[in-house]
């Protein structure tokens, strides 16, 4: 069966400090990869998405992300983080044909001074 | 500015009422999705369309109904509202299928059934 594993429920890191979100797939085909953020009262915006080729993929407000076939999975990291990028982060991973999306249950990030 | 608008932001209902989730793409996007986000569970699709007259249903459909009869509007009703519908409801678009585009969400609809 798909799915998709966040193992952290919550990460607190401090303004400045480095930042990596853990998300690992369980999927029979070659995925889809997707990171999303939602900031509190918001919509999900997608970060980033992973389809082929090079497997370090850059997303927006500087995260990055790198596919990691042999462990099934896709982390979420950005070298120096802003209080800004405190919010709810999700993990996606989809078909290559279908409309199937699943989601992982998200990580918090809290972000200190 | 283009996007996907829904409506209300808010709403209690008491149990067995009915209501009418709206959504709005002005983007020209094909598909369109509804997904309810409940703490510590993700997002779950409730039901997909690819196009106007043509909807499907996803993971968890029970207690649902949409129709698409425009390329614009996604409507989602609920009938005999029940407090396991107590979610957050957020409509989703993408030019086509998701997979190769991601999508754009809307701001959602925090859903309370009493």
């Amino acid at each position: 069966a798909q799915s998709v594993t966040q193992p952290d429920i919550h990460i607190t890191v401090s303004e400045g400090a480095s930042l990596e979100l853990r998300c690992n797939y369980s999927y029979g085909a070659t995925p889809y990869l997707f990171w999303y953020v939602q900031s509190p009262g918001q919509g999900l915006q997608l970060l980033l998405k992973y389809f082929s080729g090079d497997t370090l993929v850059q997303g927006i407000k500087g995260f990055e992300a790198e596919f990691k076939r042999s462990q099934s999975s896709f982390n979420l990291r950005k070298p120096s983080v802003h209080w800004s990028d405190a919010a709810e982060y999700f993990c996606a991973v989809g078909p290559n044909t279908g409309n199937q999306f699943y989601f992982g249950t998200g990580t918090s990030l809290t972000v200190i001074p | 500015n283009a996007g996907v608008t829904q409506t209300p932001k808010f709403r209690i209902l008491k149990i067995g009422q009915s209501m009418t989730l709206q959504c709005a793409q002005d983007m020209n996007h094909n598909y369109m999705y509804w997904y309810r986000q409940d703490p510590g569970m993700g997002l779950k699709l409730i039901y997909y369309s690819v196009g106007a007259g043509i909807t499907d249903k996803g993971e968890v459909p029970n207690g649902y109904n949409v129709s698409r009869s425009t390329t614009e509007d996604f409507p989602l009703r609920l009938e005999l509202a029940a407090p396991s519908q107590t979610s957050v409801y957020f409509c989703a678009s993408s030019y086509l299928s998701g997979q190769g585009y991601g999508y754009t969400f809307g701001s959602g609809t925090r859903l309370t059934v009493v």
